[in-house]
């Protein structure tokens, strides 16, 4: 069954420090992997995406990786402001489907 | 550019009662699609489409009805409500690629901003 999973469910930091979650999925045959940030209240909006050839990523202080041989994806923050408390959800296409698998998301919130 | 638009944001219904949840994009997309967003739980799909007049289901489909006479809109119809269809349900769409003859779905889904429905 094609699934994604995240970790952490939840977590809190202090602004200015970094962290990362985390993505398995066991999506076949794999297409791509999307990060998207979702703030309360909001649709989501994609951060970035990761083929199958590419292992790292970066979209201003977010740096996403992907290791398609161990199905694992990770999302580091850097330097963290208030900005970035939401929910991060990892997306997977299946090649040739028209579905994407969601996981439940990471809620993130950044402390001052 | 006002991307993908969905009305109302809020609604409260009773149970039984019937309604309509309107999407619209303006990026010329093929493909659309319906979600319903829950506690703890991913985003599940409902109803897709690839094309004006091409409609199918996703994961949820049951209590749901849509059509897609255009390019442009994607509406999703609840046919008689039920306390447990209260969620938040978000419309996204993407461009359609094309591969070897295949089409595939490999683009960014651009979201609503979603629209809350409470059923009493």
């Amino acid at each position: 069954k094609n699934q994604v999973e995240q970790s952490p469910q939840s977590l809190i930091i202090l602004e200015g420090k970094n962290c990362t979650l985390q993505c398995n999925y066991t999506v076949s045959p794999f297409s791509n992997l999307r990060w998207y940030k979702q703030d309360t209240g909001r649709g989501p909006v994609s951060l970035t995406i990761m083929t199958f050839s590419e292992n790292t990523k970066s979209n201003g202080r977010y740096t996403a990786t992907l290791d398609a041989d161990t199905k694992q994806s990770s999302l580091h923050i850097t330097a963290s402001q208030l900005s970035d408390s939401a929910s991060y959800i990892c997306v997977v296409s299946a090649s040739g489907t028209y579905k994407y698998i969601f996981g439940t998301g990471t809620r993130l919130k950044v402390l001052a | 550019n006002a991307g993908v638009t969905q009305t109302p944001k809020f609604q409260v219904l009773k149970t039984g009662q019937s309604m309509t949840l309107q999407c619209a994009q303006d990026m010329n997309h093929e493909y659309m699609s319906w979600y319903r967003q829950d506690p703890g739980m991913g985003l599940r799909l409902i109803h897709y489409s690839v094309g004006a007049g091409i409609t199918d289901q996703g994961e949820v489909p049951n209590g749901y009805n849509v059509s897609r006479s255009t390019t442009e809109d994607f509406p999703l119809r609840l046919l008689s409500a039920a306390p447990s269809q209260t969620s938040v349900y978000f419309c996204a769409s993407s461009y359609l690629s094309r591969a070897g003859g295949l089409t595939v779905n490999t683009g960014e889904l651009f979201f609503g901003e979603g629209s809350r429905l409470t059923v009493l």
